[in-house]
């Protein structure tokens, strides 16, 4: 089993809509957690950081249930330029890798006009 | 400011040749880590560095890889005797401290794209 998965998609959605991806992790001692985004042949960069108490930021939402293992993302009126690949990242502190993240594959997210 | 950066951009070598790839962190970031992400995979990570020194080299693959930081700053990942499975994206990035907070953020360089004929 991977340590964080994601259903890869893609989700083809018009602009305007809502979507959701969701995450789960296998690892109950995850302390962190976050969703990148990745372009096309580019490096992934911080989307947003994932609270448990959960948060947003703009047509953003990002949800965690701890007892669950689960993380979501919700984007609202999607935009053509949301499209990209979303990536679920858990933080292990780790002895010796400090401060290491575990990505998950990704959900890409193609937004059509 | 400027970013991480990574060279070459793109490496086309032939298998059983030795390849290496630099990686220049933000200035002032402690901590680096190396990641590897095949076409239409997710990233794997590979080693990281604090400092000088890498705690934890479980990540990389074989014993062809081999990662080294000089001077606190840029890191070189080197495979020897390339084989075709290597093909894949070779990514850096680094972070202010290695972390005891989990939110430190990574900064991703654009990577090293890697093919192996």
């Amino acid at each position: 089993r991977k340590e964080v998965e994601q259903d890869p998609g893609p989700f083809n959605v018009p602009e305007g809509a809502t979507v959701a991806f969701n995450c789960t992790y296998s690892n109950s001692a995850s302390q962190s957690f976050f969703w990148y985004r990745q372009d096309c042949r580019k490096e992934p960069k911080l989307l947003m950081s994932v609270y448990s108490s959960g948060n947003e930021d703009g047509r953003f939402t990002a949800q965690l249930n701890r007892a669950s293992q689960y993380i979501s993302l919700l984007i609202r009126d999607s935009k053509l330029s949301d499209s990209a690949t979303y990536l679920c990242v858990v933080n292990l502190i780790h002895n010796n890798a400090g401060n290491m993240l575990t990505f998950g594959g990704g959900t890409r997210l193609m937004v059509k006009p | 400011g400027a970013g991480v950066s990574q060279s070459p951009s793109n490496k086309v070598t032939e298998k059983g040749k030795d390849v290496e790839l630099r990686c220049d962190p933000i200035s002032g970031h402690t901590a680096l880590y190396w990641y590897r992400q095949s076409l239409g995979q997710g990233l794997e990570f590979l080693i990281y560095f604090q400092g000088n020194s890498a705690p934890d080299k479980s990540g990389l693959p074989s014993d062809r890889f081999s990662a080294e930081r000089t001077g606190g700053s840029v890191s070189t990942l080197t495979i020897q005797r390339t084989q075709q499975e290597d093909s894949a994206v070779y990514l850096c990035a680094s972070s202010v401290v290695p972390g005891t907070s989990g939110l430190n953020e990574q900064f991703f360089g654009p990577g090293t794209r890697l093919t192996v004929l």
